[in-house]
C-alpha cells in the first residue's frame, strides 16, 4: 500500500481480555517495527522483524506480549490478559531495511492503534 | 547502550519567532545515524531528516535547519519564522545501522506556536 496501515485505530477493552493489533506495512519494505507510546513517555521499542531472520524481541515488556509476521508482510501484535498499564498508542513502522540503500533505515510510521484498558 | 536526550519538554513561541529544539545523544559507536521526526496533533509521525555520523555538514530545508556537532554530541533543529502549523511534538532519534536497525527515541519536545 501507499503507507503503513494499522487497525483498529481505537480499541477499548476490559482488564484481563486479549487484544490483537494489526499492521500492514508498505509494500516492499522488509523491516517491520512495533513501538509503544505512552503519555509523556516517548516511544518505546517493542519488537522488530528483519526479513526472514528471527525477530528482535528484546523490547517486549512481558511474556503477555507477542507478535508475528506472516508471509513477510502483515504483522499482528497480541497482548494477552491486558492490564491498565498496557493503555497506550501502539505504533507500527516499516522500512526498506537493506543496508547500503539510501534511506533504508528511515522508518515510515502508521497512524497507530490507541488501546484503552478499563 | 545508546541514549537520546531532549531536555526541553515544551516550548511556546509566538508566530514568526525562531526556535531551536535541542537533542543530545550518547553512543559508543563511531558509525550511527540521527533522525528528526515530527508528530502533529493528528498523531502520525513524519520523517524530517536523517544524518550519518560522517557527515557534519549543516543542512537547511526551507525554514528548517539542522546543526550536527560531534564534539558536543548534539543534533539541534531550528525552525526559522515559526508558523502555527509547526505546532507538534518533535522527536530526535538515533540508529546504529544503515539497514535493519531499531531507532532509540528521545522523549520529544512539544512545540506550541501561537498566532
Amino acid at each position: 500500500g501507499a503507507g503503513v496501515s494499522q487497525s483498529p485505530s481505537n480499541k477499548v477493552t476490559e482488564k484481563g481480555k486479549d487484544v490483537e493489533l494489526r499492521c500492514d506495512p508498505i509494500s516492499g519494505h522488509t523491516a517491520l517495527y512495533w513501538y509503544r507510546q505512552s503519555l509523556g513517555q516517548g516511544l518505546e521499542f517493542l519488537i522488530y522483524f528483519q526479513g526472514n531472520s528471527a525477530p528482535d524481541k528484546s523490547g517486549l515488556p512481558s511474556d503477555r506480549f507477542s507478535a508475528e509476521r506472516t508471509g513477510g508482510s502483515v504483522s499482528t501484535l497480541t497482548i494477552q490478559r491486558t492490564q491498565q498499564e498496557d493503555s497506550a498508542v501502539y505504533l507500527c513502522a516499516s522500512s526498506l531495511g537493506l543496508a547500503g540503500d539510501r534511506g533504508a533505515n528511515v522508518l515510515t510510521f502508521g497512524a497507530g492503534s490507541r488501546l484503552t484498558v478499563l | 547502550a545508546q541514549k537520546v536526550t531532549q531536555a526541553q519538554t515544551e516550548i511556546s513561541v509566538v508566530e514568526k519567532e525562531d526556535v531551536t529544539l535541542d537533542c543530545v545523544y550518547e553512543t559508543r559507536d563511531t558509525t550511527y545515524y540521527l533522525f528528526w521526526y515530527k508528530q502533529p496533533p493528528s498523531g502520525e509521525l513524519v520523517f524530517l531528516i536523517r544524518r550519518n555520523s560522517f557527515d557534519e555538514q549543516n543542512e537547511i530545508s526551507g525554514r528548517y535547519s539542522w546543526n550536527f556537532q560531534k564534539s558536543t554530541s548534539s543534533f539541534n533543529f531550528t525552525i526559522t519564522a515559526s508558523q502555527v502549523v509547526d505546532s507538534a511534538v518533535y522527536f530526535c532519534a538515533l540508529s546504529m545501522n544503515s539497514g535493519y536497525s531499531t531507532l532509540t527515541f528521545g522523549k520529544g519536545t512539544m512545540l506550541l506556536v501561537s498566532p
